[in-house]
């Protein structure tokens, strides 16, 4: 069971426009910034977004970040065969004291 | 450029331990945390804990206090992870990642290629 929740799945079709939910609470992403991760398979985790809506040099803009209260999305604009991936939200957690992750959102490009 | 490179894949026999180590080069090794984060077979990520290159503090999880320790060698510009007393659901990628601050606030920007421990009998 994580801290963080995220839809298991999540798919659209080329050129789609699709958004992945993250909801916590007041002790993570209430007070702390979010970020998110692209995990190709069998690969390490990339930082697709830090700081809420931060992208990191060489992450293409189709790629958005959004915070409002204890919840965190993100956006895939003109979705591409290559975004299908597991994506996953993190922030730390002022009453656990640990960084806390969503369980991951395993996206389907149809 | 920079770049983690982690050590190979293990098998262990439950009780025993495991050190992972993670060698960084392309940036100064004392200047970033390094933070440890493992994900069993199929599973989510899990936050083990960081180091401080520079002075050699740590701060684990609670979940692993008593069981990990994660040691540097700034000679080298290597960090490592020991994980003892493994049990079967410690079979996991064990990851090491760059990180600016303790809390990930800006989260890991560079990661290591993951390292399979096996854990079983």
């Amino acid at each position: 069971q994580s801290v963080l929740t995220q839809p298991p799945s999540a798919s659209g079709t080329p050129g789609q426009r699709v958004t992945i939910s993250c909801s916590g609470s007041s002790s993570n992403i209430g007070s702390n910034t979010v970020n998110w991760y692209q995990q190709l398979p069998g690969t390490a985790p990339k930082l697709l977004i830090y700081s809420n809506n931060q992208r990191p040099s060489g992450v293409p803009d189709r790629f958005s970040g959004s915070k409002s209260g204890t919840s965190a999305s993100l956006a895939i604009s003109g979705l591409q065969s290559e975004d299908e991936a597991d994506y996953y939200c993190a922030a730390w957690d002022d009453s656990l004291n640990v960084v806390v992750f969503g369980g991951g959102t395993k996206l389907t490009v149809l | 450029q920079v770049q983690l490179v982690q050590s190979g894949a293990e098998v262990k026999k439950p009780g025993a331990s495991v050190k992972v180590s993670c060698k960084a080069s392309g940036y100064t090794f004392t200047g970033y945390y390094m933070h440890w984060v493992r994900q069993a077979p199929g599973q989510g990520l899990e936050w083990m804990g960081w180091i401080n290159p520079n002075s050699g503090g740590t701060n684990y999880a609670q979940k692993f206090q008593g069981r990990v320790t994660m040691t540097r060698d700034t000679s080298i510009s290597t960090a490592y992870m020991e994980l003892s007393r493994l049990r079967s659901d410690d079979t996991a990628v064990y990851y090491c990642a760059r990180v600016e601050d303790t809390a990930m606030v800006n989260g890991g920007d560079y990661w290591g290629q993951g390292t399979l421990v096996t854990v079983s009998s």
